[in-house]
């Protein structure tokens, strides 16, 4: 079955610096992945779109990649900042146009 | 981006009640809502992908008799939680998609939080 993971631990950060975050995942040739951002007690808020063809996407200090060889998505947060400090799930476009959610990696920034 | 409401944002009720939870795009027209529910640190799960003017597609292993989904118009899409349990109490989440195909976002609802005593 189609799975993806990504790291279930917290990553603490400093201030200023990058973050980078990682999707993996295996069984599916998905055309499309997205990364959300989930702040406590929130519904998820989208972040980026990538399409299969596309190797880089960037949006202000957010920089996606998607390497379809690795099965596998970066997400990268540059200068980060405390306020980036929360939950970003990737998602993958299944059928139907559902997506398949990653469990979500636990970004905190520090000052 | 367009903006999508939930209501209400949190409910306690009793064992035995049923609950309503309203999702609504406000901007735009959603042809297919979807509903999923996360339980604390854990990711979304879907439950239903519900398209306006026909009946909810259920995921494995979730009750449609007891989570009815009704879509009645491209901005309204509700959850009724029917004879809730304990075991019910969680976060429940909608999302719109506006239908223009593949490779588009959802616009998701910020969510209700539901307690069963």
């Amino acid at each position: 079955s189609q799975k993806i993971e990504q790291n279930s631990e917290a990553l603490n950060i400093q201030e200023g610096k990058t973050a980078t975050l990682t999707c993996n995942y295996t069984n599916y040739s998905p055309a499309y992945l997205q990364w959300y951002r989930q702040d406590p007690g929130r519904g998820p808020v989208f972040l980026l779109l990538i399409r299969e063809n596309e190797k880089e996407k960037r949006k202000e200090r957010l920089k996606v990649t998607f390497d379809t060889t690795l099965k596998q998505s970066l997400f990268h947060i540059t200068a980060s900042q405390p306020a980036d400090s929360a939950t970003y799930l990737c998602a993958l476009e299944g059928r139907n146009y559902q997506l398949i959610w990653g469990a979500g990696t636990k970004l905190i920034i520090k000052p | 981006g367009a903006v999508v409401s939930q209501h209400p944002s949190w409910v306690i009720c009793k064992s035995g009640t049923s609950v309503k939870i309203e999702c609504r795009s406000l901007d735009f027209q959603a042809t297919t809502m979807f509903w999923y529910r996360q339980f604390p640190k854990q990711s979304l799960m879907l439950m239903a992908t519900s398209n306006e003017g026909s009946k909810a597609t259920y995921e494995q292993g979730v009750e449609k008799d007891k989570f009815l989904i009704n879509h009645a118009s491209l901005t309204l899409s509700t959850l009724t939680v029917t004879s809730a349990h304990p075991e019910d109490s969680s976060f429940y989440i909608c999302s719109a998609w506006g239908g223009r195909g593949p490779g588009y976002e959802q616009y998701f609802g910020p969510g209700t939080r539901l307690t069963v005593t």
